[in-house]
């Protein structure tokens, strides 16, 4: 149980462009997302908790209009990146409180989605 | 701030060869502290919760163990299998619930 689907897990674009990634929770409803970006033997940096029906809250640093998160519902939130460039490219990793088990480490991962700008 | 850092950065063992990654942790008041495990190109893989000082947990070849300032994780006689980068969080009595993360050991085990 408490699964996060996470699509697309690789994707290409070039610069300019807008990319969304997509994070489901399959078997229970996420009021509350994470949204993490992890550079190569670097830990996971978050980003911005995504809430549903509300604004997403954003780290320090991190682009509120660059990095657009929408949780429109209790079982998806989306992270577009827009007018992608190739300092974006990254590895993106959402994660999901499961209901009742934050105290106890109750976290679960999406699979993650490879960006590469070209 | 809420800090955690792991050590070593990089581990290679042969199969068989036990041994142990480090996890030391600085926050004002520690609630939990999580061991995931992640392979290549995924996300992190939950393992191990870990409340209080001189409490163990094990599972298959691994045991996490913690005190009032770091966190092993120990794994004996390891399986090229479980070769993948060990992540160590650390969730803090204060403010919200969002762990924060260590950079990880990153293990290769070689048969």
């Amino acid at each position: 149980g408490a699964v996060v689907s996470q699509h697309p897990s690789r994707v290409i674009c070039k610069s300019g462009t807008s990319v969304k990634i997509e994070c489901r929770s399959l078997d229970f409803q996420a009021t509350t997302m994470f949204w993490y970006r992890q550079f190569p033997k670097q830990s996971l940096m978050l980003m911005a908790t995504s809430n549903e029906g509300s604004k997403a809250t954003y780290e320090q640093g991190v682009e509120k209009d660059k990095f657009l998160i929408n949780h429109a519902s209790l079982t998806l939130s989306t992270l577009t990146v827009t007018s992608a460039h190739p300092e974006d490219s990254s590895f993106y990793i959402c994660s999901a409180r499961i209901p009742g088990t934050a105290k106890l480490g109750g976290y679960t991962f999406g699979s993650g989605t490879r960006l590469t700008v070209v | 701030e809420d800090q955690v850092t792991q050590s070593p950065e990089a581990l290679r063992l042969q199969e068989g060869e036990s041994s142990s990654l480090n996890c030391s942790y600085t926050v004002s008041g520690l609630r939990g502290l999580f061991w995931y495990r992640q392979d290549p190109g995924k996300g992190p893989e939950f393992l191990f919760t870990l409340y209080s000082a001189g409490e163990e947990k094990e599972k298959e070849r691994l045991k996490a163990t913690l005190t009032k300032k770091e966190s092993f994780l120990h794994i004996t006689a390891p399986k090229p299998e479980d070769s993948a980068t060990y992540l160590c969080a650390v969730l803090s009595s204060g403010g919200s619930y969002i762990p924060t993360f260590g950079r990880g050991t990153s293990l290769i085990v070689h048969p």
